[in-house]
């Protein structure tokens, strides 16, 4: 198994372009969450979803956009890129199992926007 | 809200024992902790649930109190490979969906 697969490793955007970063996973997990990680704020989620077709949002959801036509991936679509949201994006997998269930992250997407 | 880790950095040196607290003013089903290195992603250490008992496996340990929504993580003996970030991830109640909220992390060095 992959595990949980992320693409770009490494992205540099001028403002107000926009970009898709990509996440896959093979362990055929219902949950998928995306997070933000900046220096001293720890990890903050952005969108996560409970299954296909399923989204919904997480504590800092502007500006961003999520879907999910498959178990497998759940791609973030950043829409008009801000210097705000360099960041590192980590993407995660879990499967539901009532408050025991592990997060598996993906190795994450550093992203620059100048 | 996000809950609060202290302290924010330890230095140990080999050997040395360390305590990690995680506090929340929410009430918690459950508890996850997680290390991530420098440059690399969180890394699952464990969980603990609501009710259940303290956990732990070879020198890292934690516990859980449920009256003060407040965990600890233990790590005695450390080992040049216990440095890192150290992170709690809070739950509510149930099934996290995958949505958990993050404390913002202890930074542990440990020196030969």
């Amino acid at each position: 198994n992959a595990g949980v697969t992320q693409t770009p490793k490494f992205q540099v955007l001028k403002t107000g372009q926009s970009m898709t970063l990509q996440c896959a996973q093979d362990m055929n997990h219902e949950y998928m969450s995306w997070y933000r990680q900046d220096p001293g704020m720890g990890l903050r989620l952005i969108h996560y979803s409970v299954g296909a077709g399923i989204t919904d949002q997480g504590e800092v959801p502007n500006g961003y956009n999520v879907s999910r036509s498959t178990t497998e991936d759940f791609p973030l679509r950043l829409l008009s890129a801000a210097p705000s949201q360099t960041s590192v994006y980590f993407c995660a997998s879990s499967y539901g199992l009532a408050g025991g269930e592990t997060q598996y992250f993906g190795p994450g997407t550093r992203l620059l926007v100048l | 809200q996000q809950p609060v880790q202290s302290p924010q950095a330890v230095i140990l040196r080999e050997g040395e024992d360390a305590v990690i607290n995680c506090s929340s003013s929410k009430a918690l089903y459950s508890v996850h902790w997680y290390r991530q290195k420098h440059g690399e992603a969180p890394v699952f250490l464990m969980i603990l649930l609501k009710g259940g008992e303290q956990k732990g496996h070879e020198k890292i340990s934690a516990s859980f109190n449920e009256k003060k929504q407040q965990s600890s993580l233990y790590l005695t003996a450390s080992q040049l490979s216990y440095s890192g970030t150290y992170f709690c991830g809070t739950n509510p109640g149930g099934t996290s969906y995958g949505k958990l909220t993050f404390g913002q992390g202890t930074i542990l060095t440990v020196h030969p």
